[in-house]
């Protein structure tokens, strides 16, 4: 396993358009999150998944966000009608959660957004 | 709510010399986690160093140890015999510990670069 793969590693769009991000994480992990961090801060947490199930969101997170893991494997982020307060990382990370252990996050290298 | 603070938004140390960057964090909660990650120029966060607010003795790894004050809330990262690789952003962040059921989000610090000088 390579890690936590992210695609588009940078993505420009215009003002207005759908944009798609996809996250593969680490196969045997059951949980997935979304990060947004923009330029000299650090990553604000948006949401995340156990298996397939989305469990929280954060008020980050407006009505043109929307996050899927349909199958509990890969997620997809999709942000519709982009506005240039958009522009930032979106970080995505998986981890193995259960009753014992730290939950330790796996980061993948991230989709850097440009709003033109 | 939980905020992390990293007053440093830069740093500077000579190639082998010994570097010390702050944090500090603001809870109500007991029991939770504490976290250094590193991220290098367009590379992916890693983790550097992970201390439990149970435990009183400092985590170490390596060349990485960390000085955790729990009653101060401070939890500062101290690199040995700084080497080239380790130029990066590092990032304090915190992790309540329960409800387990829970998200269990990392709250971040807004980081600190941190510049190796050979």
């Amino acid at each position: 396993d390579t890690g936590v793969s992210q695609n588009p590693r940078h993505k420009i769009t215009k003002r207005g358009q759908n944009v798609t991000f996809r996250c593969d994480p680490i196969s045997e992990h059951n949980r997935l999150y979304w990060y947004r961090q923009t330029l000299g801060q650090g990553p604000e947490f948006l949401t995340y998944f156990q298996n397939e199930a989305q469990l929280e969101k954060s008020r980050l997170l407006s009505d043109r966000f929307s996050a899927e893991r349909p199958k509990g494997s890969f997620s997809t982020l999709e942000i519709q009608r982009t506005e240039q307060g958009d522009s930032a990382m979106y970080l995505c990370a998986s981890s193995l959660w259960g009753n014992a252990g730290a939950n330790v996050l796996t980061f993948g290298a991230g989709s850097r957004l440009t709003v033109l | 709510a939980q905020t992390v603070t990293q007053s440093q938004p830069e740093m500077s140390v000579q190639e082998a010399e010994t570097v010390t960057l702050s944090c500090t964090y603001d809870t109500s909660e007991s029991d939770y986690y504490l976290f250094w990650y590193k991220q290098p120029p367009s590379r992916q966060m890693i983790l550097v160093i992970r201390q439990e607010a149970y435990k009183q003795q400092n985590a170490t790894e390596n060349r990485f140890s960390v000085n955790f004050q729990k009653a101060a809330k401070s939890f500062s990262l101290k690199i040995s015999d700084s080497q080239l690789g380790d130029a990066a952003m590092y990032f304090c962040a915190y992790r309540r510990r329960k409800p387990i059921q829970g998200a269990q989000k990392l709250v971040f610090g807004q980081g600190t670069r941190l510049t190796i000088n050979p």
